[in-house]
């Protein structure tokens, strides 16, 4: 089982649509939970971090449930620059060491 | 601007052939990682550094190679062990753990694109 599990997709939705990811994680000790964004051959960078109870920045909202060991994202409104593979990462401490595990990520295209 | 910046942008190399992908970070980060991502295969560590002079393997050191000399310094060298060298590769770099503020992201550079011909 990967430490880090995601729908690939491709989700085609039409501009406006709301639109929802999914990540479950099988390390109960992670500590810390983030979505990236990747863009097509570009380097990944933070949409935002998760916390435990929910958070919101415009029109994503990030929800995390450590009971089920699972991360949602929800995408309002989409816009046609939304559109880039969305990565669920989580990350733990160990020996001072931050472990830092990504998901394979989960391609989003929205339509005109 | 603080960043971490990494060369080349784009490689070729020939079969058999070591190279070495830079990567510098000018944000006084102690943490440094060098990550491979493969279509579908999302980013895998490959090694890591938490101060000078130190470095770990990661998941898949296996035909890499690293150094950590210079806090600002993380040089990566894919050595003709590496079975199956062509992708993309990301470095990244984490503050110390003890800042406050710290949420615990990595800040990426721009990746280096190996091909090997």
């Amino acid at each position: 089982r990967k430490e880090v599990e995601q729908d690939p997709g491709p989700f085609n939705v039409p501009e406006g649509a709301t639109v929802a990811f999914n990540c479950t994680y099988s390390n109960s000790a992670s500590q810390s939970f983030f979505w990236y964004r990747q863009d097509c051959r570009k380097e990944p960078k933070l949409l935002m971090s998760v916390y435990s109870s929910g958070n919101e920045d415009g029109r994503f909202t990030a929800q995390l449930n450590r009971a089920s060991q699972y991360i949602s994202l929800l995408i309002r409104d989409s816009k046609l620059s939304d559109s880039a593979t969305y990565l669920c990462v989580v990350s733990h401490y160990s020996g001072g060491y931050q472990k830092v595990t990504f998901g394979t990520g989960t391609k989003l295209q929205v339509i005109p | 601007d603080g960043g971490i910046t990494q060369s080349p942008k784009y490689l070729f190399r020939k079969e058999g052939q070591n190279v070495t992908l830079s990567c510098e970070q000018n944000l006084n980060h102690d943490a440094m990682y060098w990550y491979r991502q493969d279509p579908g295969q999302g980013l895998r560590l490959i090694y890591y550094s938490q101060i000078v002079n130190d470095f770990q393997k990661g998941d898949i050191a296996e035909g890499y190679s690293v150094s950590r000399e210079k806090k600002e310094s993380f040089p990566l060298t894919v050595t003709s062990a590496q079975k199956n060298p062509t992708a993309f590769y990301l470095c990244a770099s984490s503050p110390p753990l003890r800042l406050a503020v710290y949420t615990g992201e990595l800040f990426f550079g721009e990746g280096s694109r190996l091909t090997v011909l």
